[in-house]
């Protein structure tokens, strides 16, 4: 039972413009969301999060929008640049559950020069 | 500097032999976890500790083994049991609680021949 899920595999975006990955959710529980960055042979590297009591968080060039009703979020990057090439794993955890944390597949990134 | 460290980052085993994953952490966090991740798939949960001495099987727990004898370390032994050892080994720790994120080594590539 996949709880955390990114449909698609792989986005390919031009420099400078907007990128934006998606992320479903089953279990309403959840109430801590996460987006990772992950460069291969390494670890992943934390990004930006959001508390399900908020809709939007922003840290410069990232967004991470939050839509309950839907059980859906997602990740903006604005604007791209080829050093945010790279796999994005979105990541959910409920309050007694501490940092574990259900993953997504992923989504490999692509910026073009 | 504070952080995560996994030795070895390449480890060769043949297989029927029990082999164990090095995981020390100076963040003074509570909270350990072991994921695993296989290509295009996210992170599985393997094991996770939020206490010394204390630890509970995550959602792929067969055929591993865990120990907690210190804050600071969390070894993970992959035994003979485990059908598809080979992949890619990720330690994490957090601070206790929700809400919070984790923080992640630099992965362990095991292959088994």
């Amino acid at each position: 039972d996949q709880q955390v899920k990114q449909n698609s595999p792989s986005l390919s975006v031009q420099e400078g413009r907007i990128s934006i990955l998606n992320c479903d959710y089953t279990n309403s529980m959840f109430d801590y969301f996460l987006w990772y960055k992950k460069y291969p042979a390494e670890g992943p590297t934390f990004l930006i999060s959001i508390s399900s009591i908020k809709d939007k968080n922003e840290d410069g060039r990232f967004t991470v929008f939050l839509n309950k009703s839907a059980k859906h979020l997602s990740l903006h990057i604005v604007p791209s640049q080829p050093g945010d090439s790279a796999v994005y794993f979105c990541a959910a955890s409920w309050g007694t559950s501490g940092s574990r944390l259900t993953f997504g597949e992923g989504t490999q990134l692509t910026v073009n020069p | 500097d504070g952080g995560i460290t996994q030795s070895p980052k390449y480890l060769f085993r043949k297989e029927g032999q029990n082999v164990t994953l090095s995981c020390e952490q100076n963040l003074n966090h509570d909270a350990m976890y072991w994921y695993r991740q296989d290509p295009g798939q996210g992170l599985r949960l393997i094991y996770y500790s939020q206490i010394v001495n204390d630890f509970q099987k995550g959602d792929i727990a067969e055929g591993y083994s865990v120990s907690r004898e210190k804050k600071e370390s969390f070894p993970l032994t992959v035994t003979s049991a485990q059908k598809n050892p080979t992949a890619f080994y990720l330690c994490a720790s957090s601070i206790q609680g929700g809400n919070t994120e984790a923080f992640f080594g630099q992965g362990t590539r095991l292959t088994v021949v």
